[in-house]
């Protein structure tokens, strides 16, 4: 079964500093798809950013990107000059590829706080 | 457009009662998704549907729980008879085939059972 592990539950950053948050999984699987979401206070599930296995370019997204290591099974976030407004729980998740189940694997969950 | 819709977003409820949660995916999606969350197990799948069939239920608890999708635009997750240890907020998230795999989560239900 596969599993993925977020080994830091609380991680704090200056505001404007950058900061990067930890994933490793297991799988046995080629094909999959790892996604970062995070959750603010309001319980809200946001998806912050996604990448496809086959991809050897790391995804971005504005602020956020991520360091994907397929061999090291690693898929770190790195948030850029952080803002308060990214203070929440970010939640690390893995999905088959096409034709497996479409559930979605979830870390425990690492609690950001961003100081002003 | 809207997203996922879930009802009620809060429900406090005695040991023994029913419970029924609802959820409205968005409009086009045709897979459908139960999940759990609560501090000691973290976030958990319980059942997904595609096309309004249920296409994986193994992480349903127990008989207590059940599941049902009627039509495309609605779902239900029920809890007969409801327990104390049931007390966690429950997600719905939907999705569209080849559409990126991205899952969509409603704001979530937070049941407490009393």
């Amino acid at each position: 079964a596969q599993t993925v592990t977020q080994s830091q539950p609380e991680m704090s950053v200056q505001e404007a500093e950058t900061v990067t948050l930890s994933c490793t999984y297991d799988t046995s699987e080629s094909d999959y798809y790892l996604f970062w979401y995070k959750q603010p206070p309001s319980r809200q599930m946001i998806l912050v950013i996604r990448q496809e296995a086959y991809k050897q370019q790391n995804a971005t997204e504005n602020r956020f990107s991520v360091n994907f290591q397929k061999a090291a099974k690693s898929f770190s976030l790195k948030i850029s000059d952080s803002q308060l407004g990214d203070a929440a729980m970010y939640f690390c998740a893995y999905r088959r590829g096409q034709g497996g189940s479409e559930k979605l694997v979830f870390g425990k969950g690492t609690k950001l706080t961003v100081n002003p | 457009d809207a997203g996922v819709i879930q009802s009620p977003r809060h429900e406090v409820t005695e040991m023994g009662q029913e419970v029924t949660l609802r959820c409205k995916p968005i409009s086009g999606h045709n897979s459908l998704f139960w999940y759990r969350q609560t501090m000691m197990r973290g976030l958990e799948l319980l059942i997904y549907f595609n096309n309004n069939v249920p296409i994986d239920d193994s992480g349903m608890p127990e008989d207590r729980f059940s599941a049902k999708m009627p039509n495309a635009s609605f779902s239900t997750l029920k809890i007969q008879p409801s327990e104390p240890r049931d007390s966690a907020v429950y997600f719905c998230a939907s999705s569209r085939d080849f559409a990126k795999n991205i899952q969509y989560f409603g704001a979530g239900t937070r049941l407490s059972v009393l």
